[in-house]
């Protein structure tokens, strides 16, 4: 299965620290995207990396990826209560038409 | 600006009952089509997609059915329902993977989802 799988399941911080989340997959992809899920609610797009990128910014999250290993990792800086949510990541094949995503990592963010 | 809909936003049904949810995208033209269904706590699971109208992709053997009967709607059927179907339901799109002649990486869009509770 080209499906990701996140590590660690759960994940509970205090706000303001950093919240660093693991990724890893089993094929050769185009791209690994990560998305947020509030709790009974659909997912939201963070952030993409191309296969051909290592590393990407945007606002508070820090993404990176190694091909080599098979992995990713995000990482969200100075955490907030507001960042208590569950993250997945998403492999999406190069055929561009289908996304596997992960089980998924919940954090908390107690403030 | 897009917007993509499901409903219903939340269903109880009996163990036999069929099933039909529906999921309906706006602002654009000829989405790509996707179907998940998420166990409580669980991550996704793809179980059909569709890169145009009758162009429908099953991922896993289940009970379940798809159909694409307009460019920007897509169905989720059940002649039967079996408890195992309990589940949210999400619903995604998006846009082709090709724009002249070369793909293009994209992102997914989701609805507001279903919760399917099978009794």
């Amino acid at each position: 299965s080209q499906q990701g799988e996140e590590d660690p399941q759960a994940l509970s911080i205090q706000e303001g620290e950093n919240a660093t989340m693991n990724c890893s997959y089993k094929t050769s992809i185009n791209n690994l995207q990560w998305y947020r899920q509030n709790s009974g609610r659909g997912l939201v797009h963070l952030i993409l990396i191309r296969s051909n990128e290592r590393e990407k910014h945007s606002g508070r999250l820090r993404v990176t990826l190694d091909t080599s290993k098979k992995s990713s990792s995000l990482l969200i800086t100075a955490s907030r209560a507001a960042d208590t949510a569950s993250y997945f990541c998403a492999t999406v094949s190069y055929n561009f038409n289908k996304f596997y995503f992960g089980s998924g990592t919940k954090l908390n963010v107690k403030p | 600006s897009q917007t993509i809909h499901q409903w219903p936003a939340t269903l109880v049904q009996p163990v036999g009952s069929p099933l039909s949810l529906e999921c309906t995208v706006e602002g654009t033209s000829n989405p790509n089509l996707y179907w998940y269904r998420q166990a409580a706590g669980r991550g996704l699971q793809l179980l059909f997609y569709s890169i145009g109208i009758d162009q429908i992709s099953s991922e896993v053997p289940q009970n379940l059915s798809a159909s694409r009967p307009q460019d920007r709607q897509f169905i989720l059927s059940s002649k039967k329902l079996l408890l195992s179907d309990s589940g949210f339901y999400l619903c995604a799109w998006s846009p082709p993977g090709l724009a002249g002649g070369r793909a293009l990486p994209n992102e997914q869009f989701f609805g507001p989802g279903t919760r399917l509770t099978v009794l």
